[in-house]
């Protein structure tokens, strides 16, 4: 079946370190997306990607950084400089044009400890 | 711009009884709009979808949703309540202009009572 791939589902992070969330999907969706959901504040985004080699910054975009490299995988790196990195992290896939709404994965949450 | 706004944040139903949960959207051209449900710890997965054809969507689980443009409304409605219902659910728009971007409401946690 086809879908999105998140690992790892928990994630623990010392203080001042970096860390990637991997994301996979084999949907064969030109376009990627990371959203960052806190309680109570809906989902923002921090990056997409439209296209292989290249990538947008979304409203939250400072302190993390983004690869696509492959049409399939799309990892997110929480650096030391994300100040407040604990949160819910979802990723998304869709054709290029996405009128007909996104696929999710399961999500990853990070907890800095 | 586009944007959309979940008037409530919480709603709280008996098994077997009606929801409503409500949307409003703002959108300067003809929007697309869905609804997203989430269960805890989980991803987010689509319900239904407005993309300009009929104005009566019906999704899965039994979940419907009525498109009025003239009250810019995408409320999500459900006659009867299961327990497997409660969730988060999030009403989200999108229009060419923005890229076809999704930008999301805050969310409405529906809670069923037995």
């Amino acid at each position: 079946d086809g879908g999105i791939t998140q690992s790892p589902k928990y994630l623990f992070r010392k203080e001042g370190q970096n860390v990637t969330l991997s994301c996979e999907q084999n949907l064969n969706h030109d376009a990627m997306y990371w959203y960052r959901q806190d309680p109570g504040q809906g989902l923002r985004l921090i990056y997409y990607s439209q296209i292989v080699n290249d990538f947008q910054k979304g409203d939250i975009a400072e302190g993390y950084s983004v690869s696509r490299e492959k049409k399939e995988s799309f990892p997110l790196t929480v650096t030391s400089a994300q100040k407040n990195p604990t949160a819910f992290y979802l990723c998304a896939s869709s054709l290029r044009q996405g009128a007909d709404g996104y696929t999710f994965g399961s999500g990853t949450r990070l907890t800095v400890v | 711009a586009q944007s959309v706004t979940q008037l409530d944040s919480h709603v709280s139903v008996s098994e077997g009884t009606p929801v409503l949960l409500r949307c409003n959207y703002s959108s300067s051209y003809s929007p697309s709009l869905f609804w997203y449900v989430q269960h805890p710890n989980k991803g987010l997965q689509l319900l239904l979808k407005y993309t300009s054809a009929a104005t009566l969507v019906k999704g899965i689980n039994g979940f419907e949703a009525e498109f009025k443009k003239s009250e810019t409304s995408f409320h999500l409605t459900k006659p009867s309540a299961h327990m497997s219902d409660a969730a988060e659910y999030f009403c989200v728009v999108s229009e060419w202009s923005s890229g076809d971007k999704l930008t999301f409401g805050t969310g409405t946690r529906l809670a069923v009572r037995p």
